[in-house]
C-alpha cells in the first residue's frame, strides 16, 4: 500500500537562508511524487512532480526536489528562502496503476522569519 | 479564463440540513475530483468523474452524492449533514490522468456543521 509522510508539520527558517522539507513514502510499485504548495485561503498549486525521468526535478519559484529510490524519500528545497514562501506543502504519492488516487502527505507548514 | 470554480466560499449547517457545494470549470477538463482537508491531516478523495455522466467512489463517499450532466458541473451533495463532515471541500480539475496532468484547484469551501 502506498503511504506519504512528512517528517515536519511546522519548519521556520529566516529570510534568505536555505529551506528543506523532508518527505519520505512507501510505494509497491513505479510512483510518481509530486509537492503542491497552498498559500493562506487559497486553493493548492503544483510545485513540481516527479514521473520517472530526471531524478532532480525543478519546479517554480526556484523550489526542486530530489527523488532518492534508495532512501525512499523526496525532500523540497529551495536555496534562499523568499517571504513569499511562507505557505503549507504537500508531498503527494500516485502509483502509475492508479490513474485517479493520490496519497497526500500531511502537510508542512513553511514560516519565514524576516 | 477563471479556472476551477466553487461556491459557496463558507457555510454553516445544523445537524440534518442539506445542501450542495457548487463546482465549475472552463478549461474543457474532462477529469473532476472532490476532496476534503481536516486539520492536520492530508486531502482525502471523496468522489472523481472521467467525464460527463461517469462518477465513481473515492475515499471517503459516505454521506455524499455527485453527479456530472455536464463536463463543466460537478456539484458534491450533502444529504444529512452531520458534525464529521465539517471540513474544507476542495474542488480540482485535469486534462488527462493524474500522472500525466496536475490539478488545478478552486479555492476551496469552508463548512461547519453543528
Amino acid at each position: 500500500a502506498q503511504s506519504v509522510t512528512q517528517l515536519d508539520s511546522h519548519v521556520s527558517v529566516s529570510e534568505g537562508t536555505p529551506v528543506l522539507l523532508r518527505c519520505n513514502y512507501s510505494s509497491s510499485y513505479s510512483p510518481s511524487l509530486f509537492w503542491y504548495v497552498q498559500h493562506p485561503n487559497k486553493g493548492l498549486q503544483l510545485l513540481l512532480k516527479y514521473t520517472s525521468a530526471a531524478t532532480l526535478v525543478k519546479g517554480i519559484n526556484g523550489f526542486e526536489a530530489e527523488f532518492k529510490k534508495s532512501e525512499t524519500s523526496f525532500h523540497l528545497t529551495k536555496p534562499s528562502a523568499h517571504m513569499s514562501d511562507a505557505a503549507e506543502y504537500f508531498c503527494v504519492v500516485s502509483e502509475r496503476r492508479s490513474n485517479y488516487q493520490l496519497i497526500w502527505g500531511a502537510g508542512t507548514k513553511l514560516i519565514i522569519k524576516p | 479564463n477563471a479556472g476551477v470554480t466553487q461556491t459557496p466560499k463558507f457555510r454553516i449547517l445544523k445537524i440534518g440540513q442539506s445542501m450542495t457545494l457548487q463546482c465549475t470549470q472552463d478549461m474543457n477538463h474532462n477529469y473532476m475530483y472532490w476532496y476534503r482537508q481536516d486539520p492536520g491531516m492530508g486531502l482525502k478523495l471523496i468522489y472523481y468523474s472521467v467525464g460527463a455522466g461517469i462518477t465513481d467512489k473515492g475515499e471517503v463517499p459516505n454521506g455524499y452524492n455527485v453527479s456530472r450532466s455536464t463536463t463543466e458541473d460537478f456539484p458534491l451533495r450533502l444529504e444529512l449533514a452531520a458534525p464529521s463532515q465539517t471540513s474544507v471541500y476542495f474542488c480540482a480539475s485535469s486534462h488527462d490522468t493524474l500522472n500525466n496532468s496536475p490539478l488545478h484547484f478552486g479555492n476551496g469551501t469552508r463548512l461547519t456543521v453543528t
